[in-house]
Order: C-alpha cells, then sequence, then structure tokens
C-alpha cells in the first residue's frame, strides 16, 4: 500500500531534550515536506525536500533541522525543543511535476514540557 | 499569497449532495484550485483540483466560475465518511517549491 509513515504518533518530551520524527515514504517521490498544524494557522511548512541532498527552509524553519540522504526518508529534528514547538506534525511527499497531490503522513502530536 | 474564503460550518445529511463554497476572488490567471479534507486525527488528503474547466474524479466534483473568482467542491451524495474538514488552496503552478498552504476550512458534519 502507497503512504507515508511517521514515527512516533506521540510524543511528550521536555524543553531541550533532542528528538527526532521520522518520515518515510514508499513510492519513490522525489518531493518531501514538514509542515506543522496550530489551531488558527493553518499548515505552515517547516522544510522540504526536492530530491535526495536537497533541502530547502519553508516558511517556519527556526528551531528545526532536516536531512535527506536517501529517497525514501525526511527525518525531523528538534536540536533543543522548546515549549512553542508543541504542535501537530505532518511529513507529505509528492512527485516531482504532479502538482495535484500531495501524500500526507497521519500525523505526530507532540508535547515540549 | 491567494486567500480562500470558506464558510466555517456546514451540515448535511446522508445520501444527499453537498456543495462546500470557495471564494478566491484575488487569483491570479497561474493559480490552480485544490481541495484537500482531513478526517478526525488524520492527515490531510488530497480531493481533487482544477484550473478553468470542472472536473470530475471518483471523489468529487469542481466546479469553477467562469471568472474564476469562486469554486464549488460537490459531493454527490453525502456519507457519514465524508464528515471531515474542507480546505479550499490556490497554488501558482510557477516556482520550484511545492506548498500547501491550509486557511481554517470548511467543518462538514453528515447528519444520518
Amino acid at each position: 500500500e502507497a503512504q507515508v509513515t511517521q514515527n512516533p504518533r506521540y510524543l511528550i518530551t521536555v524543553t531541550g531534550k533532542k528528538l527526532t520524527v521520522t518520515c518515510s515514504q514508499n513510492m519513490n517521490h522525489e518531493y518531501m515536506s514538514w509542515y506543522r498544524q496550530d489551531p488558527g494557522l493553518g499548515l505552515r511548512q517547516i522544510y522540504y525536500s526536492m530530491n535526495v541532498e536537497v533541502t530547502d527552509k519553508g516558511d517556519v524553519p527556526e528551531g528545526y533541522k532536516v536531512s535527506r540522504k536517501e529517497k525514501r526518508n525526511f527525518p525531523l529534528i528538534l536540536e533543543s525543543p522548546s515549549p512553542n514547538q508543541t504542535s501537530l506534525y505532518f511529513c507529505a511527499s509528492s512527485p516531482l511535476g504532479v502538482m495535484e497531490t500531495q501524500y500526507f503522513g497521519p500525523g505526530t502530536r507532540l508535547l515540549v514540557l | 499569497d491567494a486567500k480562500t474564503t470558506q464558510p466555517n460550518s456546514m451540515e448535511s445529511n446522508e445520501e444527499e449532495p453537498v456543495h462546500l463554497p470557495c471564494n478566491h476572488s484575488t487569483i491570479s490567471g497561474t493559480d490552480y484550485i485544490h481541495w484537500y479534507r482531513q478526517l478526525p486525527s488524520q492527515g490531510p488528503e488530497y480531493v481533487i483540483h482544477g484550473l478553468t474547466s470542472n472536473v470530475n474524479n471518483r471523489m468529487a466534483s469542481l466546479a469553477i466560475a467562469e471568472d474564476r473568482k469562486s469554486s464549488t467542491l460537490i459531493l454527490h451524495r453525502a456519507t457519514l465518511r465524508d464528515a471531515a474538514v474542507y480546505y479550499c488552496i490556490l497554488e501558482n503552478s510557477g516556482g520550484s517549491n511545492y506548498k500547501l498552504t491550509f486557511g481554517k476550512g470548511t467543518l462538514l458534519t453528515v447528519n444520518p
């Protein structure tokens, strides 16, 4: 089944404790992206990647890092999480050149105390 | 970025058609109109998209006004599984970064 998977789905952590949220897709998509969803603000893009070893900042990249060493994986790294990074995070993927569809993962709900 | 305006909520009965409106008066000539929906506790899901002509797929139909300043997502026979938040999004076809900017959307309630 074609899908985007994220792990963990739920995470409670404390300020300053480094964490990684994994994202993997099995559709051989070139494009992958991370969003955060907050009430009243919609989805905002954090980082995106057009292909392996190619990443770029989205609208809200501060406090986050990403890497794209393999086509299927696009982990999101919070080096020193803060409470304002408490949010619902979504990873998405899409084939390049096909504008109509982004496939989203199920989301990771993060609480930073 | 181009803006869209949608009603906060709508209600429908099962097996009846649903028309979800979206206003986008600032749309530019190269903006595509996309619809996504988000079911409870799930990630957004693509529904349909179009540029100028009306579009049909297995999930829904998209009716685009002649001046493109508004569009309507049509669910021909609503089911309980269609209860979700529906987002109307404008995306410019230019540029190399394909990102989606979701507004507040319309919460659709389907009554049995």
